[in-house]
């Protein structure tokens, strides 16, 4: 299976700061078919994940633009500008490329 | 609106079988895959597998071959997942899941159901 790997595994910022969240996996994303299927998701207090970003770099439906992916290959980064409060909680990174689906460890977001 | 709802979990005897469901809305059901997810307390997210729109085929991760099964009931809009011989690392909250697309990311979660597997 492709381990995902995330760093670091909490981090502490300030309301309206930035942060960036890295993502490594153990061998390289990109498909047979040309596409990258990385994705980070956000799983707040008490909740179920939601999907933020996909194949790398695409906001996924209501997600604003003060997130954004990057990355290619083995290395993608999240970040996340002008931090609110409802941004608090978990991020996961998560491949398809290989099956199966596989996450990385998540990193917990919390206010400085 | 789209909706998952599982149900089915509780406690439960190692050795035991269990069947969760998912019960979904506000989409075609039976144009989508489906998958199952389970994180155990303060871990990370495990794939279980997936099932296709009209069942005629199950992915499973490897470590999860053989003790789950996935199935679906379209005519109920409904994804099963049957559970056997847990064990207490089977703990966990199980989420059904719907992919963007067939081969993509995980849209749309339900609220997930805690299994706890102890004598």
């Amino acid at each position: 299976d492709v381990v995902m790997t995330q760093t670091p595994v909490s981090l502490s910022v300030s309301l309206g700061g930035q942060v960036s969240i890295s993502c490594r996996s153990s061998q390289s994303l990109v498909h047979n078919n040309g596409n990258t299927y990385l994705s980070w998701y956000l799983q707040k207090p008490g909740q179920s994940p939601q999907l933020l970003i996909y194949k790398v770099s695409n906001r996924f439906s209501g997600i604003s633009d003060r997130f954004s992916g990057s990355g290619s290959g083995t290395d993608f980064t999240l970040k996340i500008s002008r931090v609110e409060p409802d941004d608090l909680g978990v991020y996961y990174c998560g491949q398809g490329t290989q099956y199966p689906w596989t996450f990385g460890g998540g990193t917990k977001l919390e206010l400085k | 609106e789209v909706k998952l709802v599982e149900s089915g979990g509780g406690l439960v005897l190692p050795g035991a079988s269990l069947k969760l469901s998912c019960i979904v809305s506000g989409f075609t059901f039976s144009d989508y895959w489906m998958r199952w997810v389970r994180q155990a307390p303060g871990k990370g997210l495990e794939f279980i597998g997936e099932i296709k729109p009209d069942g005629s085929k199950t992915n499973y991760a490897p470590s999860m071959k053989g003790r789950f099964t996935i199935s679906r009931d379209n005519a109920k809009n409904t994804l099963y997942l049957q559970m056997s011989s847990v064990r207490s690392e089977d703990t966990a909250t199980y989420y059904c899941a719907r992919p963007l697309g067939d081969s993509g990311p995980f849209d749309y979660w339900g609220q997930g159901v805690m299994v706890t597997v102890s004598s």
